[in-house]
């Protein structure tokens, strides 16, 4: 069964960093593209961040770019998303998604964990 | 590229049809997906490509549509179905989505 547990959100002052955590399991965590989207409650989904299965491609928001930045470790099936300089419009449930299609980036998100929150405020 | 759905909220009675428009800003091809979203849960991917469901979803789902133009149509509600539904553009980077129909009971 796959499943994908967020992890690392929380309180944090606007200025402040924070890093999250994705862990993966019930699959190849290796083959698969991975995805950050992200969720004001009560709001929309916007996508975040993507990066490919062997870390050579990844693509940012405008929102986030040079802010936060994602990564991968496929020796411990975890996906990270480094988050700096952290705004209040930036507080959202954070999620982790993979990419439906293995061994490529089709931003497809066919399995989401349950999320994170994180909240940018003084 | 702008994801726009229409309506905003949608009220049908158990047992109706729902249709749910998604219009994107320029061509996207065939890469479109809807999620579902039930509150406090993660989305659920329904429809890829346009019109392949996702595996476990039911046929009552389904999607067409292609270039600007998407529907994703339930045949016959289910209590279950009522939730948010997003479409999703995959043809350019950003992937974006739209602002999200809610389906509630009528």
């Amino acid at each position: 069964e796959v499943q994908l547990v967020e992890s690392g959100g929380g309180l944090v002052k606007p200025g402040g960093s924070l890093r999250l955590s994705c862990a993966a399991s019930g699959f190849i965590f290796s083959d698969y593209s991975m995805n950050w989207v992200r969720q004001v409650p009560g709001k929309g989904l916007e996508w975040v961040s993507s990066i490919s299965s062997g870390s050579s491609y990844m693509y940012d928001a405008d929102s986030v770019k040079g802010r936060f930045t994602i990564s991968r470790d496929n020796a411990k099936n975890t996906l990270y998303l480094q988050m700096n300089s952290l705004r209040a419009d930036d507080t959202a449930v954070y999620y982790c998604a993979r990419d439906r299609v293995r061994g490529t980036m089709v931003a497809n998100f066919d399995y989401w964990g349950q999320g994170t929150l994180v909240t940018v405020s003084s | 590229i702008v994801m726009t759905q229409s309506p905003a909220t949608l009220s049908v009675s158990p047992g109706e049809r729902a249709t749910l428009s998604c219009r994107a800003s320029q061509g996207v091809g065939s890469n479109l997906a809807w999620y579902q979203q039930k509150p406090g849960q993660a989305p659920r991917l329904l429809i890829y490509g346009a019109s392949t469901r996702a595996t476990g979803i039911p046929d009552r789902f389904s999607g067409s549509g292609s270039g600007t133009d998407f529907t994703l149509t339930i045949s016959s509600l289910q209590s279950e179905d009522f939730a948010v539904y997003y479409c999703q553009q995959c043809n350019n980077w950003p992937p974006c989505f739209g602002g999200g129909t809610k389906v509630e009971i009528k």
